[in-house]
């Protein structure tokens, strides 16, 4: 389980893209980066996970270099309703010791109209 | 609808009382945790499940217990509540060999 590091706040306006970057150095060979949304007093809610290079969904976009040891989460043209707080998190599918999973602090994404 | 439903959702209690908060899921995942959040500290994993009877510790799994006796459910056992133990507690469930966890609507605790 890779150790992440994400800015702990963004400001941006609605109608922007933006993208949050996630730091994830010791990633493993089988992690796979997952991202998490989460509004005020909700479970998060899966947005989107990856290996390499990029993966899109009618929601966001991730990209993931070819050193794997970064990624980030692209969010097009944001509205209000995408303030939230935002984690990433890098481990493997592979089950046993990986599932004690840590989502860290995240990122506060503010949208101001 | 596949969910994860969590009883009960608000629960004031005092120091010592026993108390279970229950979580169930109706997507037959193997797979099934416990998470506190607190403000500033995140999402803290106390406990998890890889499936029926085998439960292994999360990062903060002092003065919690569970059990895994059926797939679906997977309660959470506070033997003596304590103040610090306030929070608010999310379960989740995912299938084995994939990470889209799905989460319950959360139980706010608090102990007096």
């Amino acid at each position: 389980l890779a150790k992440t590091t994400q800015p702990i706040s963004m400001d941006s306006y609605e109608g922007q893209e933006v993208n949050i970057t996630c730091s994830h150095n010791n990633i493993a060979t089988n992690d796979y980066i997952t991202w998490y949304q989460q509004f005020p007093s909700q479970g998060p809610r899966f947005i989107i996970q990856g290996y390499k290079t990029k993966v899109t969904n009618e929601v966001a976009s991730l990209f993931i270099p070819a050193d794997r040891k970064s990624s980030t989460l692209s969010l097009p043209r944001v509205s209000l309703s995408d303030t939230a707080v935002y984690y990433c998190l890098a481990a493997g599918l592979s089950g046993g010791s990986n599932y004690k999973l840590t989502f860290g602090k995240g990122t506060l994404l503010t949208v101001n109209p | 609808e596949a969910q994860v439903t969590q009883n009960p959702r608000y629960l004031i209690t005092v120091t010592g009382k026993k108390l279970t908060v229950t979580c169930s899921q109706n997507m037959n995942h193997e797979y099934m945790s416990w998470y506190r959040q607190d403000p500033g500290l995140g999402l803290r994993q106390i406990y998890y499940s890889m499936n029926v009877e085998v439960t292994d510790k999360g990062d903060v799994p002092e003065g919690y217990k569970v059990s895994r006796k059926e797939k679906r459910n997977f309660p959470l056992i506070l033997e003596s509540p304590s103040p610090n133990q306030t929070s608010l507690y999310f379960c989740a469930s995912h299938r084995g060999g994939a990470y889209e966890q799905y989460f319950g609507p959360g139980t706010r605790l608090t102990v007096t």
